[in-house]
Formats: structure tokens, sequence, C-alpha cells
């Protein structure tokens, strides 16, 4: 149990439509992550947000978006959704102050683009 | 760019006997590694770590080594266990600045014990 949980846990979207994903952080991590994981693959790391504001990004297209609440929660947000997004969405909270050890991963969402 | 890889997809071991992942990255400016193991429908669960200040760290029946010049990691689990069956992904970062969250990961290998 990490105390990182997201939401929801599975959907099937159309290709071209929105989707957003949902995670709630661990208690006092101020630092979110969002990974895309493919089958077969390893996470890839889409950004991070730390106080509410992206502070890093991996090589994904604008269409990936993201915000972090004031408690720290974050959202996903995948516009123009392609049969390629289909994944597993990991997020991860962690606290810079801790920075060793302490990134903590969800279940994940998992996406299906049809 | 794939700049931590880990190159078996699969091992296969005997309950009680020592189980060897390797990983090797290309990045010298990564400066942290971590071990996650991760089940079917479960998010990845962090195992261990190692700081490129050492070159081993030991937690129980888990060993990482580190050889910087090779820029070469392995995890030892001695002895295994059947419920150490899972995927293992190794994960690289750079300390500093903004890089607290970003981790680079490999393709993760499918570790079996056996009874």
């Amino acid at each position: 149990e990490t105390g990182v949980t997201q939401s929801p846990t599975h959907l099937i979207k159309t290709r071209g439509q929105q989707v957003t994903l949902r995670c709630s952080s661990q208690s006092g991590h101020n630092t979110v992550s969002w990974y895309q994981q493919a089958l077969g693959q390893g996470p890839q790391f889409i950004f991070q947000y730390y106080r509410e504001e992206e502070n890093g990004r991996g090589n994904f297209p604008p269409r990936f978006s993201g915000l972090q609440f004031p408690n720290y929660s974050s959202e996903l947000n995948v516009n123009a959704l392609e049969l390629d997004d289909s994944a597993l969405y990991l997020c991860a909270s962690s606290n810079p102050s801790e920075w060793r050890d302490t990134i903590y991963f969800g279940e994940g969402s998992w996406l299906t683009v049809v | 760019d794939q700049q931590v890889k880990q190159n078996s997809p699969s091992l296969s071991v005997q309950e009680g006997r020592i189980s060897i992942l390797n990983c090797d990255y290309t990045n010298s400016m990564f400066d942290y590694f971590l071990w996650y193991k991760k089940y079917p429908a479960e998010g990845p669960t962090f195992l261990i770590s190692i700081s490129s200040i050492k070159d081993k760290n030991e937690d129980g029946r888990f060993t990482v080594f580190l050889n910087k010049s090779a820029k070469h990691l392995s995890l030892h689990i001695v002895p295994s266990q059947p419920g150490d069956s899972a995927v293992y992904f190794c994960a690289a970062r750079r300390t500093g600045g903004t890089s607290y969250g970003k981790l680079t990961f490999g393709q993760g290998t499918i570790l079996t014990v056996h009874p």
C-alpha cells in the first residue's frame, strides 16, 4: 500500500476523444509524476508537477497535459486520442526533501483506445 | 535512445538459488539507481536503491551492485522464493534540479522462481 490512488482503473475511449485520469498522492508528497507504460515496455516519463507547476517533461506531445491542485492531487489529460495511446498510465508521488527512495507508484489506469 | 537497458527479457531460477538481474546504462549523468518489482495489475513497488557514491547496498535478501566504470548494475536475490516471481525494472535518475520524480526505466526482466 503506497498511499497513491488512481482513478479510473480501466477505461475504453474512441480515437479522437479526450480523457482525464486522476491521482491522489501520498500524504506529504508535493511532487507528482506521470508515466506511460506500453505493453512489454518500461514506464516512460511524461511530466512532473511540483507545487502546481509543470517542471519537467519527457518526449510527449502537447496534447498530453496535466494539472496539480493545492492538495497535491493531479490530473493527466490527453486530447485527440490515438490508438498508440493505449497503455497503462502510472502516477508517482515523491517529496524532494526526502528524494531518496521515496517515489511511490499507484496501481495505474489502463486506457484502451479503439 | 534507450539510456537504461535490461538485456534479458526473462530469467528462470529454482527456489532457494540466487537470481541475478542485470542492467546497463549509457548516461553518465545518472547518479542514483533504483529497482522496482511489478506484479500484473499493480503499480511498481520500490525494492532497493543505490547512490553512485557506493558500489553495494544490501537489504535482506536483496543486494544491488553498481560498477560505475562499466555503467552496469545488478540485483541479487538470495535465496529466491516463488513469491519473487514478477517483472523487475531497473531505473535511473539524475539528482538535483527538477529531477526528483523523473526516472528512466529499463524494459524489465520477467523473473520466474520455480518451487
